[in-house]
């Protein structure tokens, strides 16, 4: 089975300061993890994944996210947060014989001026 | 290019009552997704197709069915709709990559009220 965790259901930052969103993961293969953003009254959107290579992944946006399998995280930072980024933020995870997305619950992000 | 559409946009719904979401993909994806969301508690896998006449449930499926008899049409209905059944639908589709599902495309979402 497998299982997402994000720590924090709200996170507030100042504008221009450093964004990180937890999550970490749990898999018995593995695994593919990717970050969505839910913007207010819209559907997600992805903002990077990661399915094998380069464990440093780049999104849109300026995220970017570290998948570590010693600590079974993908957290997504981004170094200066600008009101737009305020959204709802989804870790998922998938892996091979998968045939769906398992989602965590959500991190709210606010960003105060 | 649509994408992912979804409809209805909103409905309310009484205790007891039946009705279909509809959900329509133009970007030829094999697979397709139900999922509910609520408050707090991110999305819950109600049911998926891998591809036309393959359907398999999810993790919540009771109190709802589907089918899917071409690549395009995802329909998720609801029969004896209750309370809990209040939520945010959303339809997703992907591609099958080779170790599992692609980027998910979704809907704007219904949004569903049980009186």
């Amino acid at each position: 089975a497998q299982s997402v965790t994000q720590l924090g259901s709200h996170v507030s930052v100042s504008e221009g300061a450093l964004v990180l969103l937890r999550c970490n993961y749990s898999s018995s293969v593995p695994p593919y993890l990717f970050w969505y953003v839910q913007y207010p009254n819209q559907g997600l959107q992805l903002l990077l994944k990661y399915t094998t290579g380069a464990t440093l992944v780049k999104g849109i946006n300026g995220f970017e996210a570290e998948f570590k399998k010693s600590e079974t995280s993908f957290h997504l930072t981004k170094p200066s947060a600008h009101m737009s980024d305020a959204a709802e933020y989804f870790c998922a995870v998938s892996g091979p014989g998968r045939r769906a997305l398992t989602f965590g619950s959500g991190t709210r992000l606010q960003v105060q001026p | 290019n649509a994408g992912v559409t979804q409809t209805p946009k909103f409905r309310i719904l009484k205790i007891g009552q039946s009705m279909t979401l509809q959900c329509a993909q133009d970007m030829n994806h094999n697979y397709m997704y139900w999922y509910r969301q609520d408050p707090g508690m991110g999305l819950k896998l109600i049911y998926y197709s891998v591809g036309a006449g393959i359907t398999d449930k999810g993790e919540v499926p009771n109190g709802y069915n589907v089918s899917r008899s071409t690549t395009e049409d995802f329909p998720l209905r609801l029969e004896l709709a209750a309370p809990s059944q209040t939520s945010v639908y959303f339809c997703a589709s992907t591609i099958a990559l080779a170790g599992g599902p692609g980027e998910l495309f979704f809907g704007e979402g219904s949004r569903l009220t049980v009186l």
